[in-house]
């Protein structure tokens, strides 16, 4: 069974470092992309950016390139997304997911999602 | 950019109805390339469409896709309790990769 786990929920104050993460099982990780995507409270999906496991060949959307950073452990089948100084408009739900373009490209299965709150 | 419009943005049917959602774009999306996924609250995004006409594993057959060019349209044959959620088209493309609709949301009326 096809799962990506994320990291719990956290409480961090405008400014600090986070790194959160996500870890794949039940298919050959380095097979696949994993993208990451962010939901603000209340609002849709936005596409953040991918990272390919085997190179770590990253790509980012324009809005975040420079914003966060994707990272990889393959050893470990684990996917990270980090700041270096957040914000509260930071504050959202952050979903990875798994990439699939055999027909198609779109993005097959889900983690549960790592609620992420900036507040002072 | 390719911008993805979804409308209505909210719509209240009772279950046993039929439904049809539509997603439009800016310019023309390959057919490959068009998805669709429901959301419900406090879960993650679940595929639905792929390849705009496709079911992903284990979705019901009363959920059916289709579309070509800009317009594109998920359509629900008969509305069952857990079904109502919020629906997302989403394309594939030029910068950024990916980008979703803003979403439909259906309510039991």
């Amino acid at each position: 069974e096809v799962q990506l786990v994320q990291s719990g929920a956290e409480v961090k104050k405008p400014g600090e470092s986070l790194k959160i993460s996500c870890k794949g099982s039940g298919y050959s990780f380095t097979n696949f992309w994993i993208a990451w995507v962010r939901q603000m409270p209340g609002k849709g999906l936005e596409w953040m950016g991918m990272i390919y496991p085997p190179d770590s060949d990253t790509r980012y959307s324009p809005s975040f390139q420079g914003q966060v950073t994707i990272s990889v452990d393959k050893s470990i089948t684990t996917a990270y997304l980090q700041w270096s100084s957040l914000k509260a408009s930071d504050s959202a739900i952050y979903y990875c997911a798994r990439r699939s373009y055999n027909y198609g490209d779109h993005l097959d299965y889900w983690g549960q999602g790592t609620l992420v709150t900036v507040s002072s | 950019e390719i911008v993805l419009t979804q409308s209505p943005g909210t719509l209240s049917l009772s279950p046993g109805e039929r439904v049809t959602l539509s997603c439009r774009a800016s310019q023309s999306v390959s057919s490959d390339y068009l998805a669709w996924y429901q959301q419900k609250p406090g879960q993650a995004p679940r595929l639905l469409i792929y390849g705009a006409s496709s079911r992903a594993t284990g979705i019901p057959d009363r959920f059916s896709g289709r579309g070509s060019g800009t317009d594109f349209t998920l359509t629900i044959r008969r509305l069952e309790p857990e079904d109502f959620a919020v629906y997302y088209c989403q394309q594939y493309g030029s910068s950024p990769m990916y980008s979703f609709g803003q979403g439909t949301k259906l309510e039991i009326k």
